[in-house]
């Protein structure tokens, strides 16, 4: 049990949509960030939030968004869906040393 | 863009066999790094933060090994189960920022 969660679990959206990821993250872990993990990769990271503004992001193109609220839970939103998005999305919380991590959001795009 | 390599990209070994795998990293900048246990289905287990050159740490069957100045990592397993059976991932973390850079991980198999 990380005390992280994620939702949904698994969706299916058609090429093209929009998607918006949930992730409610630890209590007092104020650092949030965002991987993808695509079939046979390890997890690319797309971008980190640091008291609700971003401070870091990986190299996925501007339709991929984010958003860190006050009580520090976050949201990943894809616009424009293309079949490479289909992926493992994880959601991980910061302690300095230790990420905890999701169960993580299955998307698959038709 | 810092890259993170981990061989064998998979293994398949007997119950009973001991094991090993690598993770290499750059080797400058380095904060520190985490290995994880990842099964199938569950989130990534933290196994170990290394941050000192020459540092081995152990968690029961399993024991690592940094060298920091090389830009590697070994993962040990002693005596595999079935239960080790899942990808370890190792993420390396430099010194300019939060950001952790995961290698591919290795996915190991240990068949009874």
């Amino acid at each position: 049990e990380t005390g992280v969660t994620q939702s949904p679990t698994h969706l299916i959206k058609t090429r093209g949509q929009q998607v918006t990821l949930r992730c409610s993250s630890q209590s007092g872990h104020n650092t949030v960030s965002w991987y993808q993990q695509a079939l046979g990769q390890g997890p690319q990271f797309i971008f980190q939030y640091y008291r609700e503004e971003e401070n870091g992001r990986g190299n996925f193109p501007p339709r991929f968004s984010g958003l860190q609220f006050p009580n520090y839970s976050s949201e990943l939103n894809v616009n424009a869906l293309e079949l490479d998005d289909s992926a493992l999305y994880l959601c991980a919380s910061h302690a300095w040393d230790t990420i905890y991590f999701g169960e993580g959001s299955w998307l698959t795009v038709v | 863009i810092l890259n993170v390599e981990q061989s064998p990209q998979s293994l398949h070994v007997q119950e009973g066999d001991s094991t090993n795998f690598t993770c290499s990293f750059p080797s400058s900048n380095f904060y520190a790094l985490h290995w994880y246990r990842w099964e199938t289905a569950k989130s990534p287990e933290a196994l170990f933060v290394m941050t000192l050159n020459g540092d081995e740490k152990k968690k029961g069957r399993i024991s690592a090994t940094l060298n920091t100045k090389e830009g590697y990592s070994y993962l040990y397993i002693k005596g595999s189960q079935p239960e080790d059976s899942a990808t370890y991932l190792c993420a390396f973390r430099d010194n300019y920022g939060q950001n952790f850079v995961f290698g591919p991980g290795t996915r190991l198999s240990v068949l009874p």
